[in-house]
């Protein structure tokens, strides 16, 4: 039971360039999550998912999508990288009243 | 979600309770009070949560004030792993997007042997 993985651990991107991020939780979990986390800030949420097959906003959605095809996987996008999205990203997952994160990925972009 | 007000930073020895304090004075009767914490560069992870009794488990206890605006966090013996960000979260139970979490700047806990 791995819980919540994401990969990859670390990347470094060129501003413009796309890439993916992949979160998968193996919990069965309805509701998933994407943070960022940017240096003494606390998480600030980008996308989330209530099921397979929706996503929704969170406060910071910008210059980001996200999929969720499937219920244990939640990808998240970016089309063109900014030096802004520079951050650490943590995905997560809900049961009831606790959230169960990631170990994070580390993205810089130059 | 009510806004939480909690200290920047605490110190503590090592084996002795650490006691962190949260404000919540704007929190509404539906409200829980969550409290995470992050150990340097991993995800969160849930400590406890309560509506309005004192909440134990194998971690940490919590202590919520009669009139619900303030609490605190104790970690009856802490050790060197303690040393973390906790975080202070008010927000409403149920589904949906209520189970967002809205993070603020926590307290660095250290713990000094």
């Amino acid at each position: 039971n791995a819980g919540v993985t994401q990969t990859p651990k670390f990347r470094v991107l060129k501003t413009g360039q796309s890439m993916t991020l992949l979160c998968a939780q193996d919990m069965n979990h309805e509701y998933m999550y994407w943070y960022r986390q940017d240096p003494g800030m606390g998480l600030r949420l980008i996308h989330y998912s209530v099921g397979e097959g929706t996503t929704a906003k969170g406060e910071v959605p910008d210059g980001y999508n996200v999929s969720r095809l499937k219920k244990q996987n939640f990808l998240l996008g970016l089309e063109s990288a900014a030096p802004s999205q520079t951050s650490v990203y943590f995905c997560a997952t809900t049961r009831f009243y606790e959230q169960y994160f990631g170990p994070g990925t580390r993205l810089t972009v130059t | 979600d009510a806004k939480t007000t909690q200290p920047t930073s605490m110190d503590c020895a090592e084996g002795r309770a650490a006691n962190l304090p949260c404000n919540h004075s704007t929190i509404s009767g539906n409200e829980y009070v969550y409290w995470y914490r992050q150990i340097h560069s991993q995800g969160p992870q849930y400590i406890i949560h309560g509506l309005k009794n004192n909440e134990t488990n194998e971690m940490a206890s919590l202590i919520i004030t009669e009139d619900r605006k303030s609490s605190t966090l104790i970690l009856p013996h802490a050790t060197l792993r303690d040393t973390a960000v906790y975080y202070c979260i008010v927000r409403v139970a149920g589904g949906g997007s209520n189970y967002k979490l809205t993070f603020g700047k926590g307290t660095l806990l250290t713990v000094n042997p």
